[in-house]
């Protein structure tokens, strides 16, 4: 199973939007709407934003939204803020009980 | 509130074997699937395996099928990942991982610290 493919990095400024690209196949990303999304800051652990495509946790606020079309999810994060600096995984299901994660995007804030 | 703390990373030779562990606690755990993710020393996450709720199935990876087990005793609320046969590429922080919510489909809510397990002669 190899791993969805994301941009390596990007970036905004404090209060600008960034939107980050998660590209699959039929068989996982084009194929579930069980993607999700997860946010890691560094040595620490990963944490979810986003489920089942665009489904918040409790806890998790609104600037931070997910969509798909076809093979590709995207997460958007509205109002950056410092704080959001991190890294960026997104993952699917992938038939078969099996699941893969993302290359990762680093944001920076500019 | 929701915990999972795991154990038993350490360094070990080429060949060797571990077994890791987590506690969990502030949940039913007979309720939630259980995933193992790990992260190799800067790269991104890589999926391992999960256990359902009842322990009844367990899947993996292919890097890792027939060399990891998952198990979970449910009477400790507690999971297990059994490593055998273990090679440098495995050298990683290894975390566990709470289903979001009862039959979700790998959407993990909560995570351990982690624990790291290096791989070296």
């Amino acid at each position: 199973q190899s791993a969805l493919t994301q941009p390596p990095s990007a970036s905004g400024s404090p209060g600008q939007s960034v939107t980050i690209s998660c590209t699959g196949t039929s068989s996982d990303v084009g194929g579930y709407d069980y993607v999700s999304w997860y946010q890691q800051h560094p040595g620490k652990a990963p944490k979810l934003l986003i489920y089942e495509v665009s489904k918040r946790p409790s806890g998790v606020p609104d600037r931070f939204s997910g969509s798909k079309s076809g093979n590709t999810a995207s997460l958007t994060v509205s109002g950056l803020q410092a704080e959001d600096e991190a890294e960026y995984y997104c993952s699917s299901y992938a038939g078969s009980n099996n699941y893969v994660f993302g290359t990762g995007t680093k944001v920076t804030v500019l | 509130q929701v915990q999972l703390v795991e154990s038993g990373g350490s360094v070990v030779q080429p060949g060797r074997s571990l077994r890791l562990s987590c506690a969990a606690s502030g949940f039913t755990f007979t309720n939630y699937g259980m995933h193992w993710v790990r992260q190799a020393p800067g790269k991104g996450l890589e999926w391992v395996a999960v256990v359902w709720a009842d322990g009844s199935n367990k899947y993996y990876a292919d890097s890792v099928k027939g060399r990891f087990t998952i198990s979970r005793d449910n009477s400790q609320n507690t999971l297990y990942l059994q490593m055998n046969s273990l090679r440098a590429e495995d050298t990683a922080v290894y975390y566990c991982a709470r289903d979001l919510y009862l039959g979700s489909s790998g959407e993990l809510g909560f995570w351990g610290q982690g624990t790291q397990v290096t791989v070296s002669s």
